[in-house]
């Protein structure tokens, strides 16, 4: 069955550091691939997508790349900042007939210091 | 509605009482989904509904969890006997056919339970 595997938590940055959550997927054909953040006390929001090979979703500075070669969708963020401080899910749709959830990785703490 | 609505946000009840847990769906989705999320953890697949009807309940923990739906809009995932391992968030979600693909599912902002 599908599955994403994501990188383990928690990361801990500091302001203006360059981010990299790395995120890979094992599906069949061509999924679609998102990236949802969690702030805290909140519910997940949608923060980008990517629905075909080579699309980059890109959303508040954040930005992922369909890799169909690697199964990858890593999310970077070039410069990042206390507010981003949430945890991050990689998650996809699969592209079956019968597809009808999504499928979701264990998310990453990300804390931002200062 | 606008959004995705779960209430209510935050729910203390004792061991051994029955918990009655709403989501409204963003009007005109027919997908809603529940989630459990434990502190810390990652999210764990509960139910799905497709209209009225849940052609997935395999996520549910035990016998206690039930959910319905009803007019193919609200739903309400009802726990019985809570135990203490039931605290957690609950997460609704909902979507619409055919687009889920491409643009995911919308999130209600959950209901925290604690059971003491």
């Amino acid at each position: 069955g599908d599955s994403v595997t994501q990188m383990e938590g928690p990361v801990t940055l500091s302001e203006e550091a360059f981010l990299t959550i790395n995120c890979t997927y094992t599906a069949t054909g061509y999924p679609s691939l998102f990236w949802y953040v969690q702030y805290p006390g909140e519910g997940l929001q949608l923060l980008l997508k990517a629905t075909k090979a080579d699309d980059k979703g890109s959303n508040k500075g954040f930005e992922a790349t369909y890799r169909k070669e690697t199964t990858s969708f890593h999310l970077e963020k070039g410069s990042v900042q206390v507010s981003d401080s949430a945890v991050y899910f990689c998650a996809l749709w699969g592209s079956g007939a019968g597809s009808y959830q999504l499928t979701f990785g264990k998310g990453t703490k990300l804390s931002v210091i200062p | 509605g606008a959004g995705v609505s779960q209430s209510p946000s935050n729910k203390v009840t004792e061991k051994g009482k029955d918990v009655e847990l709403r989501c409204d769906p963003i009007s005109g989705h027919t997908a809603l989904y529940w989630y459990r999320q434990s502190l810390g953890q990652g999210l764990e697949f509960l139910i799905y509904f497709q209209g009225n009807s849940a052609p997935d309940k395999s996520g549910l923990p035990s016998d206690r969890f039930s959910a319905e739906r009803t007019g193919g809009s609200v739903s309400t995932l009802t726990i019985q006997r809570t135990q203490q391992e039931d605290s957690a968030v609950y997460l609704c979600a909902s979507s619409s056919t055919g687009t889920a693909a491409n643009y995911g599912y919308t999130f209600g902002s959950g209901t925290r339970l604690t059971v003491v």
